[in-house]
């Protein structure tokens, strides 16, 4: 699986957007980028994940630029719930194989 | 649907002790996984499985055993605990087309 690379935390204010970079410079043409998140304590949870067109649903949107290189997960209306890491991973999909997580981004969401 | 149940969610084991972390999903998946996490750390692949009877290591086996004989099933044993395996150990199931589901954690301290 590609390596992915984040930046280690970040802030953002209650109510404003939350944007997570990713960089994954050596992702090939079948790897999809996947987002998971992890709240305090408990096992991470599944956010969305795009191959090459931007994403969203009801948690967030994807933005992944043309050359594929990295990426933009947005979270459009903060909230102290969403104080998490975020992890960035890219690998095939449909493949039940393993998947490798990195060491994420710390989002704190400050009121 | 119960998910993905860990138990125990907590122990705490003498070094040279073993002991059975359980895992099991009522999800049908065919991918199943367990992963470590050390504070303040990312999660390490310990072993995966891709369907009954099917086991294979990840990035950190070296202490661990797993089997797979049912679908539902996929316990990890440690046989001869040791401090070094004092973690959160998390255990995840996916199917070829649905994303991983993740239980709430064992926390496991080896003293």
């Amino acid at each position: 699986d590609a390596k992915t690379t984040q930046p280690t935390s970040m802030d953002c204010a209650e109510g404003r957007a939350a944007n997570l970079p990713c960089n994954h410079s050596t992702i090939s043409g079948n790897e999809y980028v996947y987002w998971y998140r992890q709240i305090h304590s408990q096992g991470p949870q599944y956010i969305i994940h795009g191959l090459k067109n931007n994403e969203t649903n009801e948690m967030a949107s994807l933005i992944i630029t043309e050359d594929r290189k990295s990426s933009t997960l947005i979270l459009p209306h903060a909230t102290l719930r969403d104080t998490a890491v975020y992890y960035c991973i890219v690998r095939p999909w449909n493949t039940g194989n393993q998947f490798y997580f990195g060491t994420g981004t710390s989002l704190t969401v400050i009121p | 649907n119960a998910g993905v149940t860990q138990t125990p969610k907590f122990r705490i084991l003498k070094i040279g002790q073993s002991m059975t972390l359980q895992c099991t999903q009522d999800m049908n998946h065919n991918y199943m996984y367990w992963y470590r996490q050390d504070p303040g750390m990312g999660l390490k692949l310990i072993y995966y499985s891709v369907g009954a009877g099917i086991t294979d290591k990840g990035e950190v086996p070296n202490g661990y055993n797993v089997s797979r004989s049912t679908t539902e099933d996929f316990p990890l044993r440690l046989e001869l605990a040791a401090p070094s395996q004092t973690s959160v150990y998390f255990c995840a199931s996916k199917s070829i087309d649905v994303e991983a589901f993740f239980g709430q954690g064992t926390r496991l301290t080896v003293v």
